[in-house]
């Protein structure tokens, strides 16, 4: 069956390290997301890509960057680790863009930058 | 104003009864309209979409109301299971979600 999976699934990190988030799913969806998700925030989006070499801010990229060298993978950096960045993140693909734009999560990653 | 808002409760609801809710948006060129729901510490997941003509599946209701851009979720007939947050999700391209609504069903 297609999925999209994560890695690592939990992660401790230190303030100030670069960290790497994978993200693969085997849908060969186009689009493919990076949420946050925070108490009293919901899901915020982090960064976004709408095909190989194509990647986009959200509303919350400050600190973060994507790169898409394949339709299956879009791993998600934090160049320097920051309290605040300790969160859950959540990758997610979909097919289109416009109508049918339902998405499917991976099951998260949860981070904790001390 | 945030693009998508949601009422975040808590809804405690017993079992058995009905429970709305409803979600705004503010971006009119929205065209895809989506509930998610999500359990604890997990992923969200698909409930259902949401179309012009409204949508039913079984125990679910969702309804959209453009002129008013706000959509909605009816659960008829709460059971335990439904106990979860449920996420309101809209998109003109890329999907934008509420920040969740926790629905309790109490026994």
């Amino acid at each position: 069956d297609a999925e999209i999976t994560q890695s690592p699934r939990h992660k401790i990190t230190e303030t100030g390290r670069q960290v790497t988030l994978a993200c693969h799913q085997t849908w060969n969806h186009n689009n493919m997301f990076w949420y946050r998700q925070d108490l009293g925030h919901g899901l915020r989006l982090i960064h976004y890509s709408y095909g190989v070499q194509d990647t986009n801010k959200g509303e919350v990229s400050d600190g973060y960057s994507v790169s898409r060298s394949n339709t299956e993978d879009l791993p998600l950096t934090l160049e320097s680790a920051a309290s605040s960045q300790t969160s859950v993140y959540f990758c997610a693909s979909s097919r289109d863009r416009g109508m049918n734009t339902e998405a499917f999560f991976g099951q998260g990653t949860r981070l904790t930058v001390v | 104003r945030k693009e998508v808002e949601q009422d975040p409760g808590p809804f405690n609801v017993p079992e058995g009864a009905t429970v709305a809710f409803n979600c705004t948006y503010s971006n009119s060129a929205s065209q895809s309209f989506f509930w998610y729901r999500q359990d604890c510490r997990k992923e969200p997941k698909l409930l259902m979409s949401v179309y012009s003509s409204g949508n039913e599946d079984g125990r679910f209701t969702a309804q959209l109301n453009r002129a008013s851009q706000y959509i909605s979720l009816l659960i008829r007939d709460s059971k335990l299971s439904d106990s979860a947050t449920y996420l309101c999700a809209v998109s003109p391209e890329k999907l934008t979600f509420g920040t969740g609504t926790r629905l309790t069903i109490i026994p």
